[in-house]
């Protein structure tokens, strides 16, 4: 069975420091990963993919994430927080060797950056 | 960069009527999905439609919705008569393969009253 925790609920970061927003996932198949941001009243983007390249992947506005497999993670991290950045994020995973083709949301973690 | 759009971006309607959730995904997209948000919560997974056919669904996507693809272009979701706890933000969704990056709209937010 698939499935996706996000660790925090609320993350609360002062501006110009480091963002780390956890995530970890159970797939029985090799996963592909994403994080989609969705600010308030805006539909959801994406931030970054995960699909079986580079375990270390980079998205736009200076978020990475990074694969482990070992660890079954693929957290979310800035090195230098923007007040824009406030927002939801969500960790997603798609399995892609099965024949169903649904992705699978955390819960989401809400993201605060004290000025 | 293409977009998916969704319309309209705010739906209200009384309870027990029927409503019609439109969208039209990126024109070389073959894989269409339907999710929802109710507020507060977690983003669900509503339905997917491939080859002009559902090709998943949620335990949420009862006899009471429906999904059609009427003309290679829209992508409509249907709730025949609508509950309160049917209010949520409904986003579209596509992708051009299996497993791929989703491209989703900006949202319909449905308030049943």
């Amino acid at each position: 069975a698939q499935s996706v925790t996000q660790l925090d609920s609320h993350v609360s970061v002062s501006e110009g420091t480091p963002v780390l927003l956890r995530c970890n996932y159970s797939s029985s198949y090799s996963p592909s990963l994403f994080w989609y941001v969705q600010h308030p009243n805006k539909g959801l983007q994406l931030l970054l993919k995960y699909t079986s390249a580079a375990t270390l992947v980079k998205g736009i506005n200076g978020f990475e994430a990074e694969f482990k497999k070992s660890e079954t993670s693929f957290h979310l991290t800035k090195p230098s927080a923007h007040m824009s950045d406030a927002a939801e994020y969500f960790c997603v995973v798609s399995d892609r060797d099965v024949a169903g083709n649904q992705f699978y949301f955390g819960t989401g973690t809400s993201l605060t950056v004290i000025p | 960069e293409p977009e998916v759009t969704q319309t309209p971006s705010h739906q209200v309607t009384q309870m027990g009527q029927e409503v019609i959730l439109r969208c039209v995904p990126i024109s070389n997209h073959l894989y269409f999905y339907w999710y929802r948000q109710i507020l507060g919560q977690k983003v669900e997974f509503l339905v997917s439609f491939y080859n002009n056919e559902i090709s998943e669904k949620s335990e949420i996507f009862d006899d009471q919705f429906s999904v059609e693809r009427p003309d290679g272009s829209n992508f409509t979701l249907k709730i025949r008569s609508t509950k309160l706890e049917d209010s949520a933000m409904y986003f579209c969704a596509s992708s051009p393969k299996r497993g791929e990056k989703l491209f989703f709209g900006s949202g319909t937010q449905l308030s049943v009253l």
